[in-house]
């Protein structure tokens, strides 16, 4: 079985603040784990993600995670918030179904990133 | 635009009334899954295609929901008897299946709102 708890539902900063999103996730497996993003009316796009290579994973737009398996996190950071980083993000794990192949991606609820001018 | 694309984008329907919601993958995953999101919640997963078969469905996939991918390419999500409950994002994704860690790609979303 695997989880995903996102710690913060709305995390709001300032522009040029960093930006620290929380994720902690439970798995029976050795998951890989993944960052998305979901702007109002679009579609989940993938900013990074995690499959046992380095801890610390960089991702587009600046954001970066890092894979704590001590701490089983993965959050998500941002040295300088912009404008157009306000959106939702969801924190991922996953494994690969042995039977059907299928990746199974269990989300978490999402945190809402406001940026304030 | 070489994405996964999602058709329509809004649907309104009346409770009872039957709809079908299209989904194009990337031309070459053979993967697709269809996920459902409410809101405030991340997306949850309804069924899953390897070309043309579906190999796995969700316990919140009911009877009333049927899923199909012929021959391998587009597929559709049709719900029968809508009702308020089934008002949601649904989302499309494909994937390709070499290599362990594949990136699953998703569409826009049918937004559906059942009154």
């Amino acid at each position: 079985a695997q989880s995903v708890t996102q710690l913060d539902s709305h995390v709001s900063v300032s522009e040029g603040t960093p930006v620290l999103l929380r994720c902690n996730y439970s798995s029976s497996y050795s998951p890989s784990l993944f960052w998305y993003v979901q702007h109002p009316n679009k579609g989940l796009q993938l900013l990074l993600k995690y499959t046992s290579a380095a801890t610390l994973v960089k991702g587009i737009n600046g954001f970066e995670a890092e894979f704590k398996k001590s701490e089983t996190s993965f959050h998500l950071t941002k040295p300088s918030a912009h404008m157009s980083d306000a959106a939702e993000y969801f924190c991922v794990v996953s494994h690969t179904k042995g039977d059907t192949g299928r990746r199974a991606l269990t989300f978490g609820s999402g945190t809402r990133l406001q940026v304030q001018p | 635009d070489t994405g996964v694309s999602q058709d329509p984008r809004h649907k309104i329907t009346k409770r009872g009334q039957n709809v079908t919601f299209r989904c194009d993958p990337i031309s070459e995953h053979n993967r697709l899954y269809w996920y459902r999101q409410t809101l405030g919640q991340g997306p949850e997963f309804l069924t899953y295609f390897q070309n043309e078969a579906q190999l796995e469905k969700s316990r919140l996939l009911s009877d009333r929901f049927s899923a199909e991918r012929p021959k391998g390419s587009f597929s559709t999500l049709e719900i029968q008897r809508t009702e308020q409950g089934d008002s949601a994002m649904y989302l499309c994704a494909s994937s390709f299946s070499r290599g362990m860690n594949t990136e699953a790609f998703f569409g826009q979303g049918t937004r559906l709102t059942v009154v």
